[in-house]
């Protein structure tokens, strides 16, 4: 088991819908992040909460919206997706935003845009 | 800007054999630290090994050992006796600190190691 939990696992959705994908940890980690993979390629980073504040922004669509309700909780609100976003979404979070700390992730949401 | 070559885009041996996933990275920072991530088809990315930019120290861990030689700027993972359940994409990282004090993480294009029975 992870010591990050995403939810749902998997999530269709059209491109009118309006859906959230949740992240968990309950670490203590002061840093969470979330991250776009499509198939056969790395992790794309996407945000950065940094004490539950968002720290960075990688120029993502606005159609995507982050929220940081507490220490332990990352949601990413979803709204009028393109069939491109269908990804693997990826949560991860580290002790703190230093460079020396690993990131540990969850297993992911299987996100696909009909 | 930061890079993370990782050249072998797949690898197939026969279970217990070893294998060794190739790493080459470029940074213009003295301190950096480098990681390596498991992702079986599950999907979770699992955390292996950090080594930072200042200790070249090989490191041994059961089946697992890295190579880090700034040298040749590689940070390479073998795996002794390999299993069927090391089957999965690895990827090699580079984290260095952005003008703002954060964070940022470059992975490699991971390489896809199949073990077979």
């Amino acid at each position: 088991d992870t010591e990050v939990t995403q939810t749902p696992k998997h999530l269709v959705m059209g491109m009118t819908n309006k859906k959230s994908l949740k992240c968990e940890q309950h670490m203590g980690h002061r840093a969470m992040y979330w991250y776009k993979q499509k198939a056969k390629k790395p992790p794309e980073l996407m945000f950065v909460y940094s004490y539950e504040k968002l720290s960075i922004n990688e120029s993502v669509p606005s159609r995507f919206s982050p929220e940081c309700p507490n220490s332990s909780l990352l949601n990413l609100h979803l709204h009028a997706l393109q069939p491109e976003d269908s990804a693997l979404y990826l949560c991860a979070s580290s002790q703190d935003r230093d460079t020396n700390q690993p990131q540990h992730f969850g297993d992911g949401t299987r996100l696909s845009i009909l | 800007a930061q890079k993370v070559t990782q050249a072998q885009t797949e690898i197939s041996v026969v279970e217990k054999e070893d294998v060794t996933l190739d790493c080459v990275y470029e940074t213009r920072d003295t301190t950096y630290y480098l990681f390596w991530y498991k992702q079986p088809p599950s999907g979770e990315l699992v955390f292996l090994i950090r080594r930072n930019s200042f200790d070249e120290q090989n490191e041994i861990s059961g089946r697992y050992s890295w190579n880090f030689q700034k040298s040749t700027s590689s940070f390479n993972f073998t795996i002794t006796a390999s299993q069927v359940v090391d089957s999965a994409v690895y990827f090699c990282a580079l984290s260095v600190t952005n003008s703002g004090g954060y964070q940022k993480v470059t992975f490699g294009t991971g390489t896809k190691l199949q073990v077979i029975p």
